[in-house]
């Protein structure tokens, strides 16, 4: 199992510039989420979704659009990036049939708007 | 609602001592408590979990941590710190019947040789 794979690692964006990052999971887990993190910010929720065809809205989710038409992929994508929107991008996955099991995250995605 | 709180940005300890990495929270309900760790440029690994039951939890790594209802804490600790141990936690809280975890702001560990 690959688990989960985000895409692409790095990525600088000018301002206005949209783009989406990928996100793919291989466990056939029900949920997944969008976070991002910074410096002294701790990890905020941007989007998730507790399947296909069902998403719904974090603590930060303007800015970003996401759809879930497949169980395994879940994009994050940027309308129109501002440099606030720079930072560390994270997607996780959970088996959401029990509400007691841990999340397993992507290697992160580091954006830069400039 | 759900919160979570650690409140050491970063913590000192040198290596061979004893290490504790403090979390509290709060929910409405039974909690589902989880510490993760981030290593440089790499997304968070789960390290252990609190459900059910015994209140002190084994995890990875020789890591444990003790589940505490009366002070609402869960506190992460470990008897002999390595250099290795280096790097940022996470604490995070769900409750029963909530799909969302509610992740701590992270504490920064300093192992010292």
């Amino acid at each position: 199992n690959a688990g989960v794979t985000q895409t692409p690692k790095f990525q600088v964006l000018k301002t206005g510039q949209s783009m989406t990052l990928q996100c793919a999971q291989d466990m056939n887990h029900e949920y997944m989420s969008w976070y991002r993190q910074d410096p002294g910010m701790g990890l905020r929720l941007i989007h998730y979704s507790v399947g296909a065809g069902i998403t719904d809205q974090g603590e930060v989710p303007n800015g970003y659009n996401v759809s879930r038409s497949t169980t395994e992929d879940f994009p994050l994508r940027l309308l129109s990036a501002a440099p606030s929107q720079t930072s560390v991008y994270f997607c996780a996955s959970s088996a959401e049939s029990r509400y007691f099991t841990e999340a397993f995250f992507g290697q992160g995605t580091r954006l830069t708007v400039v | 609602a759900q919160s979570v709180a650690q409140p050491e940005d970063q913590v000192n300890v040198a290596e061979g001592n004893p290490l504790t990495v403090k979390c509290t929270y709060s929910v409405s309900g039974n909690p589902y408590l989880f510490w993760y760790v981030q290593y440089p440029n790499r997304g968070l690994q789960f390290l252990l979990k609190y459900i059910t039951g015994d209140n002190l939890v084994k995890g990875s790594y020789g890591f444990e941590a003790e589940f505490n209802k009366s002070q609402t804490s869960f506190h992460l600790k470990k008897p002999s710190a390595l250099v290795s141990d280096s790097a940022l936690y996470f604490c995070a809280v769900r409750m029963g019947g909530s799909y969302i975890p509610t992740f701590g702001r992270g504490t920064s560990l300093i192992v010292h040789p």
